[in-house]
């Protein structure tokens, strides 16, 4: 049960294209589309913000999106705004029938 | 509206134990799975525990198995977490999740506001 790695931090301009990757395994996320991800405030509980790799729950905005290639997973902001500002975490539900965090990610608007 | 609200966390010495829980309304509780999720002071997200619709199948992070159970009672809409033998390093905010229709079923779509427990001499 070793964590999905994501890098440590992504910046980006106000307006720009941010991409944050969610890398794991054949187990994990290679082999299931059930990747989620998670926006998440410090002293906040996270809010999901995208399911079934690729789907915008009800009242998220369409500027975030996802996508999966192999075992690596993604998640792209469009038009970054400065309340993207935030930490975002990746999920994978895996072959034991449990699920698998990322390592978190920090975005920071320039 | 769903709502979770967890308690029972606070202050252990290591070696103790503590029981969580979460009280849930809002939905139909006794049909769907939950979970409980932590994250230790400046650390990220990591998957603890989960429980189906009648408490039958549960599963654990390889780090608190046979230490954590997680149960549920659905006459209370009231899921738990036993913690016994805890260790400095299961120091964190613990949070009650639900995963429902509305995120595909196996994302977690909505969160308590989580129980803090802290395990230290």
């Amino acid at each position: 049960q070793s964590a999905l790695t994501q890098p440590a931090s992504v910046s980006g301009s106000p307006g720009q294209s941010i991409t944050i990757s969610c890398t794991g395994t054949s187990s994990d996320v290679g082999g299931y589309n059930y990747v989620s991800w998670y926006q998440k405030y410090p002293g906040k509980a996270p809010k999901l913000v995208i399911y079934d790799v690729s789907k915008r729950p009800s009242g998220v905005s369409d500027r975030f999106s996802g996508s999966k290639s192999g075992n690596t997973a993604s998640l792209t902001i469009s038009g970054l705004q400065a309340e993207d500002e935030a930490d975002y975490y990746c999920t994978s539900f895996t072959r034991y029938n449990t699920y698998v965090f990322g390592t978190g990610t920090t975005i920071t608007v320039l | 509206e769903v709502q979770l609200m967890e308690s029972g966390g606070g202050l252990v010495q290591p070696g103790g134990s503590l029981r969580l829980s979460c009280a849930a309304s809002g939905f139909t509780f006794s049909t769907h799975w939950l979970h409980w999720v932590r994250q230790a002071p400046g650390k990220g997200l990591v998957w603890v525990s989960q429980i189906n619709t009648d408490g039958s199948t549960t599963a654990y992070a390889d780090s608190v198995k046979g230490r954590f159970t997680i149960s549920r009672d659905n006459a209370k809409n009231t899921l738990y977490l036993q913690m016994n033998s805890l260790r400095a390093e299961d120091t964190a905010l613990y949070y009650c999740v639900l995963t429902s229709a509305s995120g595909g079923w196996y994302a977690y779509d909505h969160w308590g506001q989580g129980t803090l427990v802290t395990v230290s001499s």
